[in-house]
């Protein structure tokens, strides 16, 4: 039972223009949502949170987007740049920071020159 | 900010032998470390939360025989992969608590087990 889904696996975007990346969830009892960046043969690189008291979050050229009512989260990135091309993990947990986090299937996003 | 160090960075056993795999955290007491495995092209799959002082509490589906895990320190946890096999090839990835319970976990580098 995937706990955690991005349905995309991949996305391709212009470079200047915006990604979007969206994430969805089941386990209503998740309060605190991440988004980590991951290349390959690395550990994941942490981007943005949001509490579930939230609707959205920013900083810098990440956003994300908190719908509780749909069980939906959406990290938007403007501009896109080449750097950004990674995969992105869409990832919840409920509780603390003791408490595990459960990680989404990833989406791979390319961002063309 | 905090920092996870995990070692080795990569490793090539061969079958039938064990392997430790250590995680560091190095400016910070790491009460709750929790390791990860991914397969390739696959998402971050949780395999044990490991608690300082206490036994590791593994997910469902992960053999803790196999994979033994040791938190005997705050800053260090470990996973010994014991009697490895073909099929236990896989990017192992820790991570540590915050402390005081806020924010996110910090992540290792991980370590690419080979077994040959």
């Amino acid at each position: 039972d995937q706990q955690v889904k991005q349905n995309s696996p991949s996305l391709s975007v212009q470079e200047g223009r915006i990604s979007i990346l969206n994430c969805d969830y089941t386990n209503s009892m998740f309060d605190y949502f991440l988004w980590y960046k991951k290349y390959p043969a690395e550990g994941p690189t942490f981007l943005i949170s949001i509490s579930s008291i939230k609707d959205k979050n920013e900083d810098g050229r990440f956003t994300v987007f908190l719908n509780k009512s749909a069980k939906h989260l959406s990290l938007h990135i403007v501009p896109s740049q080449p750097g950004d091309s990674a995969v992105y993990f869409c990832a919840a947990r409920r509780g603390t920071s003791y408490d595990k986090v459960i990680f989404g299937p990833g989406t791979s996003l390319s961002v063309i020159p | 900010g905090a920092v996870v160090s995990q070692h080795p960075s990569r490793v090539i056993c061969k079958s039938g032998t064990s392997v430790k795999i250590e995680c560091r955290s190095l400016d910070f007491q790491a009460t709750t470390m929790f390791w990860y495995r991914q397969f390739p092209k696959q998402s971050l799959m949780l395999m044990a939360t490991s608690n300082e002082g206490s036994k590791a509490t593994y997910e469902q589906g992960v053999e803790k025989d196999k994979f033994l895990i040791n938190h005997a320190s705050l800053t260090l946890s470990t996973l010994t992969v014991t009697s490895a096999h073909p099929e236990d090839s896989s990017f192992y990835i820790c991570s540590a608590a915050s402390p005081g319970g806020w924010g996110e976990a910090f992540f290792g580098q991980g370590t690419r087990l080979t077994v040959v």
